[in-house]
């Protein structure tokens, strides 16, 4: 089945402690990219990754790191995290890069920050 | 400023009734992308419609319908009679792909009441 899996889906921890929210797609996409959701905002781009090794910043990234050394995973890292990072995260992949447009989102991590 | 503006916060309906979800969205590209989401209650986004700047023919799908208008940057989605099931948060995003830049607007949270 063509999807987009998250680990943890639910995660409390405390400021400082890094972590790391895994994303896997299985579909050979190329384009990934992390989004977080919080009340009233809607979803804003953290970080997005046209390829293999190639990694871009979106509209929020200040306290994130990402990594695409597969084509397959994108984890979104977390070095020391904060409470106002406490949030709803949704990994997203896009076929190619010219069918960018188009995501297919994972299920959602949900991140609270003690 | 804001991209995609909904500026409905929540609707309710009763059932059966018909429902309109205002989206206005501000761009200065020349080649961009219009989607609604569905978030119901168990949290996952739910694809519903990707339009593109070239296409303004209005659609519909079965109860939805969409309503492209480029002179009023708007991209409005219409449910006819209303379900219990249709109680979710819709969210309008536009993506522009000059910039590679994906903006969601706040959602617009719909009750349904039976």
């Amino acid at each position: 089945e063509a999807q987009v899996t998250q680990n943890p889906r639910y995660l409390i921890t405390v400021t400082g402690k890094k972590l790391t929210v895994t994303c896997s797609q299985n579909m050979n996409h190329e384009y990934m990219s992390w989004y977080r959701q919080d009340p009233g905002l809607g979803l804003r781009q953290i970080y997005y990754s046209m390829n293999v090794e190639v990694t871009d910043k979106g509209d929020v990234p200040e306290g994130y790191k990402v990594s695409r050394k597969e084509k397959r995973n994108f984890p979104l890292i977390l070095e020391s995290p904060s409470p106002n990072q406490t949030s709803l995260y949704f990994c997203a992949s896009s076929l190619e890069w010219e069918r960018r447009d188009t995501q297919y989102f994972g299920p959602g991590t949900r991140l609270t920050v003690l | 400023a804001q991209k995609v503006t909904q500026a409905q916060t929540e609707i309710s309906v009763v059932e059966k009734e018909d429902v309109t979800l205002d989206c206005v969205y501000e761009t200065r590209d020349t080649t961009y992308y219009l989607f609604w989401y569905k978030q119901p209650p168990s949290g996952e986004l739910v694809f519903l419609i990707r339009r593109n700047s070239f296409d303004e023919q209005n659609e519909i799908s079965g109860r939805y319908s969409w309503n492209f208008q480029k002179s009023t940057s708007s991209f409005n989605f219409t449910i006819t009679a209303s379900q219990v099931v249709d109680s979710a948060v819709y969210f309008c995003a536009l993506f522009e792909r000059n910039f590679n830049k994906f903006y969601f607007g706040s959602g617009t949270k719909l009750n349904v009441k039976p």
